[in-house]
């Protein structure tokens, strides 16, 4: 199955907001309350930021949030700070395959 | 505390095999699915596939199948993961990572996907010759 779209790249200065976008299908993102969302530092292991389109884990900060409309999620942070800066990934349910589909990735710059 | 320990890294010739492995610890092995995702050198995640290690049933992303077997070994809380007819492209970092909910919870609420809670630190697999 194709990869969800995402921009490769966006940035912000700190104390501002950012939104990643990932678009994809009714087949995955339209179709499902499936979307998940990850942070991942270079050489390190990717860690979930978001859950079911909207919910953080615990001791993920409340800067993080998450949204769907239609085929694309979103994933905003506010008051960006220098430890946000790494790459995002968002990941779906999808139905084509009743697996899990990933999006290509952004990298996040803190200016 | 939750971790997932994976083996060392390898160096394989193109058209052979390699196993990793992911050993769990601090929860029941048995109680939530194990997913495996890899990521090429400079490039984005992909799901493999995923398995239910109480029952051994497998989910495979299409791309792999046929040439990926997921297994456990129950005794040791030890999840494998193979893939056969290596080639250069299969060059990558790979993690094992637990589902967010238990099983139980899956029966419960359907064979969706509810996230990737604790990951391994990846194994890293050259495919060279």
């Amino acid at each position: 199955q194709s990869a969800l779209t995402q921009p490769a790249s966006v940035s912000g200065s700190p104390g501002q907001s950012i939104t990643i976008s990932c678009t994809g299908t009714s087949s995955d993102v339209g179709g499902y309350n499936y979307v998940s969302w990850y942070q991942q530092h270079p050489g390190k292991a990717p860690k979930l930021m978001i859950y079911e389109v909207s919910n953080r884990p615990s001791g993920v900060s409340n800067r993080f949030s998450g949204s769907k409309s239609g085929n694309t999620a979103s994933l905003t942070i506010s008051g960006l700070q220098a430890e946000d800066e790494a790459d995002y990934y968002c990941s779906s349910y999808t139905s084509s395959s009743t697996g899990v589909v990933f999006g290509g990735g952004t990298k996040l710059t803190v200016l | 505390q939750v971790q997932l320990v994976q083996s060392g890294a390898e160096v394989k010739k193109p058209g052979a095999s390699v196993k990793v492995s992911c050993k769990a610890s601090g929860y029941t092995f048995t109680g939530y699915y194990m997913h495996w995702v890899r990521q090429a050198p400079g490039q984005g995640l992909e799901w493999m596939g995923r398995i239910n290690p109480n029952s051994g049933g497998t989910n495979y992303a299409q791309k792999f199948q046929g040439r990926v077997t997921m297994t456990r070994d129950t005794s040791i809380s030890t999840a494998y993961m193979e893939l056969s007819r290596l080639r250069s492209d299969d060059t990558a970092v790979y993690y094992c990572a637990r589902d967010r909910i238990t099983i139980f919870g899956v029966v419960t609420r359907g064979y969706y996907y509810y996230g990737m809670d604790v990951w391994g630190q990846g194994t890293t697999v050259t495919v060279s010759s």
